[in-house]
């Protein structure tokens, strides 16, 4: 069974910083794009960013992009989000997903405010 | 620029069957879209892939129920036999280069 679990949301005060953590199971991570998508409780989903096979291509919404970054380790079938820089408007939802069909993880909270 | 538009909500009764729309922007009629359910409190889950020939691929265990289907710019997921746990939010998804885009997700209450 394919699973993605999310980890490592929380509160933090505007300006700091989080790494959210995506571990995989039941297929083969190292074979798969992986995307990170956000969602504002309430509100719609929103691309947020990708990690391609082997690492070495990403790419980022602009309104996340000079502060994220993903990164995966294939050994550990993990895909890691580093959030930077953290706005009030970053508060969403955070979720992984890979795969066609899509599969989804549960999803972290991340809530940003002073 | 690639956009998805969905209508924000549809309603439909009990055992009746609800169509909803995911249109495409101009010059992206041939692309291949995807509609998640996310039920209330939920994370998403996939439904299934829409070809620009009307064909369509299930994710496993999804009921037949429901079924998908194209029109020029026009995506469509029919769900039939309305069950009350159908009601959710249904986002229409596609493929640009390296990113995602979705649509603005359409609210289905079943009345």
């Amino acid at each position: 069974e394919v699973q993605l679990v999310e980890s490592g949301g929380g509160s933090v005060q505007p300006g700091g910083s989080l790494r959210l953590s995506c571990a995989a199971s039941g297929f083969t991570f190292s074979s798969y794009w992986m995307h990170w998508v956000r969602q504002v409780p309430g509100k719609g989903l929103v691309w947020v960013s990708y990690i391609n096979k082997d690492g070495s291509r990403t790419d980022y919404a602009d309104s996340v992009k000079g502060r994220f970054t993903a990164s995966r380790d294939n050994g550990k079938s993990v895909v890691y989000l580093q959030m930077n820089s953290l706005r009030v408007d970053d508060t969403s939802i955070y979720y992984c997903a890979s795969g066609d069909p899509t599969n989804w993880g549960q999803g972290t909270l991340v809530t940003v405010s002073s | 620029q690639l956009v998805l538009t969905q209508s924000p909500s549809a309603s439909a009764s009990l055992g009746a069957s609800v169509k909803l729309t995911c249109t495409l922007s101009t010059g992206h009629s041939n692309y291949a879209i995807a509609w998640h359910q996310q039920q209330p409190e939920k994370g998403p889950r996939s439904l299934m892939k829409v070809n620009s020939d009307g064909s369509y691929r299930k994710g496993d265990g999804i009921p037949d129920r429901f079924s998908g289907s194209s029109s020029g710019a026009e995506r469509y997921l029919t769900i039939s036999s309305l069950q009350s746990d159908d009601e959710a939010d249904y986002y229409c998804q596609t493929w640009g280069p390296g990113h995602w885009v979705f649509g603005g997700g359409t609210k289905l209450t079943v009345l």
